[in-house]
């Protein structure tokens, strides 16, 4: 069965911390993104990573960072967290194999920063 | 334009009914397509992948592609109240990337 975690599912952190989100998948899974989910603006891709080491931008990067030293975990890093970075996480991982690049979620991850 | 685009709704219908979710995308090299439903505070799920023009069907699920207009749809027959939910569509960009459709909320009323 398809799993994948997140560290938190709800967090509160102050303005100005460093915040490190974690998602592990068991799937064997290649692809791994983080996306953020607000109101009114769905799904936005903020990081993704194709294998370990490797890392690229998605739509809305600025204000993150993302680390994959191991295949089954990535992580999201807000350097410094700020108010406008309230908001859902999902992690979500998929596989290079053909006609298997569905996209499968994690339970989110609530953040506030106050 | 936006990539994905989907009327936010609410669309409501009742209880036994067919819904119908519609879904225009930009890029014609677009060669997925998915169907997600998210449940209020839960994270999305995945009810159909459509690949081919034409019809796929699972259970109570059509979903409908025509590349030539860009355009996908979801079709949910005999529509029950547990249906009620946010659809998001999404579309393969490059690579394994996708992008997502704003999502519509449908509500299906007892």
């Amino acid at each position: 069965d398809v799993k994948v975690t997140q560290s938190s599912r709800y967090l509160v952190k102050r303005t100005g911390e460093k915040v490190f989100l974690e998602c592990v998948q068991d799937m064997d899974h290649e692809n791994m993104f983080w996306y953020r989910q607000d109101p009114g603006l769905g799904l936005r891709l903020i990081y993704f990573s194709y294998d370990v080491k490797m890392k690229e931008k998605g739509d809305i990067p600025e204000g993150y960072s993302v680390s994959r030293e191991k295949k089954e975990r990535f992580s999201l890093i807000l350097e410094s967290a700020s108010t406008n970075q309230t908001s859902m996480y999902l992690c979500a991982s998929s596989s290079h194999r053909e006609n298997q690049e569905t996209q499968y979620f994690g339970p989110g991850t609530r953040l506030l920063v106050l | 334009q936006k990539e994905v685009e989907q009327n936010s709704g609410p669309l409501s219908v009742p209880e036994g009914a067919i819904a119908s979710l519609n879904c225009t995308y930009s890029d014609r090299v677009s060669q997925s397509f998915f169907w997600y439903r998210q449940y209020s505070g839960k994270s999305p799920e995945l009810i159909m992948s459509i690949y081919s023009n034409g019809d796929k069907e699972d259970g109570r699920f059509t979903a409908q592609l025509n590349k030539a207009s860009q355009y996908v749809s979801l079709l949910i027959r005999d529509s029950q109240p547990s249906d009620s939910a946010t659809y998001l569509c999404a579309v393969d960009r490059y690579g394994q990337n996708f992008v997502f459709g704003p999502g519509t909320r449908l509500s299906v009323l007892p």
